[in-house]
């Protein structure tokens, strides 16, 4: 019983292409997060989501577009591929947006732009 | 500017051993959290702390809350080799919606 997943677990691609990555909670959590981490393993938050509504969007290029179809998924659109992209990105949930914030973590999505 | 300070950066040590990792700010945070990451998985909460000066413990881990809510620490007892891992603290600074910040981790390597 995976309570967040991935798809896929590891993406290769060219620069210029455009991918998607899904996530998705069986937790029943209203808030979905999105986070990138460098190959330094800083993890740092790109979007944020409460109901299907962005709550928070970081200073992130407009060529990631995150998507929630419902309170349980969350998807990733990346458009334009470029060689700085290449990172794990690693989808998140939480019960309580207005409280402690408790993550809870995917397995992650290793992208590699070449 | 890192928000979240982690020392140190790495440390690698027998196992046996006992082990201190802080987490610094000169912010005041509201709660803070400690995660352990393993290679190829995503962070998994270990504990939240939420009082200053709160001290909780998890097995052989023992997490403080400073008095002033700047700052934490994670102390390891007898560490194992199942203890490797990135452990990442992460405050929240405000209520309503804002975000974890996370500090850049430990790397912690326990050798049998």
């Amino acid at each position: 019983d995976t309570a967040v997943s991935q798809t896929p677990k590891y993406l290769v691609t060219q620069m210029g292409n455009d991918k998607s990555i899904k996530c998705e909670q069986n937790l029943g959590h209203d808030t979905m997060y999105w986070y990138k981490q460098d190959s330094k393993k800083f993890l740092k938050i790109m979007f944020s989501y409460n109901n299907k509504e962005l709550i928070i969007n970081e200073t992130v290029p407009n060529r990631f577009s995150p998507k929630s179809p419902d309170k349980a998924h969350l998807n990733l659109h990346i458009n334009s591929l470029e060689l700085g992209d290449s990172a794990v990105y690693f989808c998140a949930s939480s019960q309580d947006p207005f409280e402690t914030y408790e993550q809870y973590f995917g397995p992650g999505t290793r992208l590699t732009v070449t | 500017t890192q928000l979240l300070e982690q020392s140190p950066q790495f440390l690698s040590i027998q196992e046996g051993e006992n082990l201190t990792v802080y987490c610094n700010s000169s912010s005041v945070f509201s709660s803070l959290q400690w995660y352990r990451q393993e290679p190829g998985e995503g962070p998994v909460l270990l504990v939240t702390v939420v009082t200053g000066g709160e001290v909780k413990k998890l097995k052989r881990l023992t997490f403080q809350f400073g008095d002033a809510r700047k700052d934490s620490s994670l102390h390891i007892t007898a560490a194992q080799p199942g203890d490797t891992g990135l452990y990442l603290c992460a405050g929240v600074m405000d209520s309503g919606y804002s975000t974890l910040t996370f500090g850049k981790g430990t790397m912690l390597l326990v050798s049998p």
